[in-house]
Parts: structure tokens; C-alpha cells; sequence
């Protein structure tokens, strides 16, 4: 499957600054996602993202917090807005193709911290 | 809405032993399941991808088994080394592409 590479691994940030997240994928994927994984806590879907389109956020996610980008089908990013210890978490990418018996694959997280 | 739980939460076992971790989800209407392992505080690689018209999938030390209809999934690991030691996650699919995880089991395999 394919590789996605995901930075920052890790940051810390002061509360009401913004960090943007990128991925890069080797190869052409139709679909990513990204999801939140709040301490001990599994992985929540926050937004599809689509080429040429506007994501689709999940309830409870609003565009405004967590923007995100895809200019092409092998690059994207979430940037976390405004924010505060409540937003500290790993993030997560994902990518898959469209068809539906195909494996999704992951980035490596970015481990966020805000004091 | 699909809710997926791990059995068990944690498990801690000496090298050697053989397990099984244990998957449930209330909508058996998926196209497929997929296991996935977690390091701490890292990203997600996958183990295994099940059809949902397979029963089996195996990779090296591992199976897993699918029972749609009753929505159940297992993840057997044979003789388990301290490498194994990490957080293992069920997620089936049904939809485009979303997938819905489980709360996953925490694994501890000690030399």
C-alpha cells in the first residue's frame, strides 16, 4: 500500500496559536481522512477530504477549527485553529482509494501539545 | 450507528503465549474489517484486511477471522514476542471508505 508521510511529528503550542499538519502520500489517492485520538482514547473521523472540493466534517467538527486543505491527490492538511489544552491529541491521516475492499493507510501522527 | 468494541481492554501475558483479541460491532452490514496496530503515541499500521465475504485472512503469526452476520472478528497472535507489545484496533467499514474503530486492546508481552 501506499506510504504517507505526516509532519510535525510533534509540537507544543500555546493556546490560542494554530499548527498546520501536512501529508504527503507516494502515490494518487482519492480519498483522505483525518481523525483525532484524544488521550486513552480511540480515533475519531474529524473531515473527508476531498480534491477540488470542500471537506466533509463529521458532527461535532466545524471548518472554522479545523481547516483543511487538498490541492492535489497526493497532498493535504489540517491546521488546528484557536487553540487550547482541550485541542492537545494525535492526529491522524489516512489515505485510501475509492474502491471500498481496498486497505486504508496511515500516517504516523503528530503528537499535539497545548500548554 | 456502528459501535465497535475490544475484548479484552488490556492483556499482559509471558512470551510464547498464543492469544486472541476479540472484536464486536452492531451493524453487520460492512464491506470489510480491518486490524490495525498501534505504538504508543504513534501512527497506525495495518495487519490485516478481511472481506466480508472471506472467513480468514493470515499474515505470518497472524489470523483473522470474520463472522459478519453474527459481527464478531478475532485477531489470533501465535507464539507472542515482546515486539507484539502494543495497542491492537479493529475497524470495520461500511460506506465509502469510513471507517469506525474500536477502543481497542492493550497488549503487553513480557521476555
Amino acid at each position: 500500500s501506499a506510504v504517507i508521510s505526516q509532519k510535525p511529528s510533534r509540537d507544543i503550542c500555546q493556546r490560542g496559536t494554530s499548527l498546520t499538519i501536512q501529508c504527503q502520500v507516494d502515490s494518487q489517492v482519492t480519498m483522505m481522512f483525518w481523525y483525532r485520538q484524544q488521550p486513552g482514547q480511540s480515533l475519531t473521523l474529524i473531515a473527508t477530504a476531498n480534491q477540488g472540493s470542500e471537506a466533509t466534517y463529521e458532527s461535532g467538527f466545524v471548518i472554522d477549527k479545523f481547516p483543511i486543505s487538498r490541492p492535489n491527490l497526493t497532498f493535504s492538511t489540517l491546521t488546528v485553529s484557536n487553540m487550547s489544552p482541550e485541542d492537545s491529541s494525535i492526529y491522524l491521516c489516512s489515505g485510501a482509494d475509492s474502491f471500498y475492499d481496498t486497505e486504508a493507510f496511515f500516517g504516523q501522527g503528530t503528537r499535539l501539545t497545548v500548554v | 450507528k456502528q459501535e465497535v468494541t475490544q475484548i479484552p481492554a488490556a492483556l499482559s501475558v509471558p512470551e510464547g503465549e498464543n492469544l486472541v483479541l476479540n472484536c464486536s460491532f452492531t451493524d453487520s452490514a460492512i464491506y470489510n474489517l480491518q486490524w490495525f496496530r498501534q505504538d504508543p503515541g504513534k501512527g497506525l499500521t495495518s495487519l490485516l484486511l478481511i472481506q466480508s465475504s472471506q472467513r480468514e485472512q493470515t499474515s505470518g503469526r497472524l489470523n483473522a477471522s470474520l463472522d459478519k452476520s453474527s459481527g464478531r472478528s478475532t485477531l489470533y497472535i501465535a507464539a507472542s514476542q515482546p515486539g507484539d507489545s502494543a495497542t491492537y484496533l479493529c475497524a470495520p467499514r461500511r460506506g465509502f471508505q469510513k471507517l469506525v474503530f474500536g477502543t481497542g486492546t492493550r497488549l503487553l508481552v513480557s521476555p
